[in-house]
């Protein structure tokens, strides 16, 4: 496994349009987390989701965000209706989060950075 | 709701020097996991050191090592015989406890480290 990827790793869009975001988890984590974060500023958390149940949702999170781990695999972040104020990298990390192996490391994939133009 | 501070926001050390990079949170809570993290130039973030709050020793990882004050509510992070590859940003981040299970971090603003050849 080569940990947690994200696609696409760059995006530029213009104000307005949708954006759709990809994180593949490290393959036996069961706890995904999305964080955004700005330039020179640490991340944000977003949400996250064990298996496909979404646990948790920032008040960051507005009605134009929303983020779906179907299979309890992959994820997407889907951004409508982009902004200015969007423009951030988004990253993905994946955790071990229950059972007899419980490990409280996050691990992060490359980000997507995205720029709302 | 846990905040954390990192108040430096660069340092520079000459290579082979010893630096302390600090960070203070603030929490009711009394179970919980504080974090320091590594981000590279355009790489991917990673795990640097962790420190359990209810173990009162200090952990050690090689060249770091932390100084953790509980009462203080300070993580200090000492990176001796600083290299080259030591140049990144540095985040502090707190993870709450929560039963068998880990949840989100929260970052500080993050530190950059340059090291000087």
């Amino acid at each position: 496994d080569t940990g947690v990827s994200q696609d696409p790793r760059h995006k530029i869009t213009k104000r307005g349009q949708n954006v759709t975001f990809r994180c593949d988890p490290i393959s036996e984590h069961n706890r995904l987390y999305w964080y955004r974060q700005t330039l020179g500023q640490g991340p944000e958390f977003l949400t996250y989701f064990q298996n496909e149940a979404q646990l948790e949702k920032s008040r960051l999170l507005s009605d134009r965000f929303s983020a779906e781990r179907p299979k309890g695999s992959f994820s997407t972040l889907e951004i409508q209706r982009t902004e200015q104020g969007d423009s951030a990298m988004y990253l993905c990390a994946s955790s071990l989060g229950t059972g007899g192996r419980v490990s409280n490391e996050q691990f992060f994939g490359p980000g997507t950075r995205l720029t709302v133009l | 709701a846990q905040t954390v501070t990192q108040s430096q926001p660069e340092m520079s050390v000459q290579e082979a020097e010893t630096v302390t990079l600090s960070c203070t949170y603030d929490t009711s809570e009394s179970n919980y996991y504080l974090f320091w993290y590594k981000q590279p130039p355009s790489r991917q973030m990673i795990l640097v050191i962790r420190q359990e709050a209810y173990k009162q020793q200090n952990a050690t990882e090689n060249r770091f090592s932390v100084n953790f004050q509980k009462a203080a509510k300070s993580f200090s992070l000492k990176i001796s015989d600083s290299q080259l590859g030591d140049t990144a940003m540095y985040f502090c981040a707190f993870m709450k406890h929560v039963g068998g299970a880990n949840s989100k971090l929260t970052f500080g603003k993050g530190i950059t480290l340059s090291v000087r050849p």
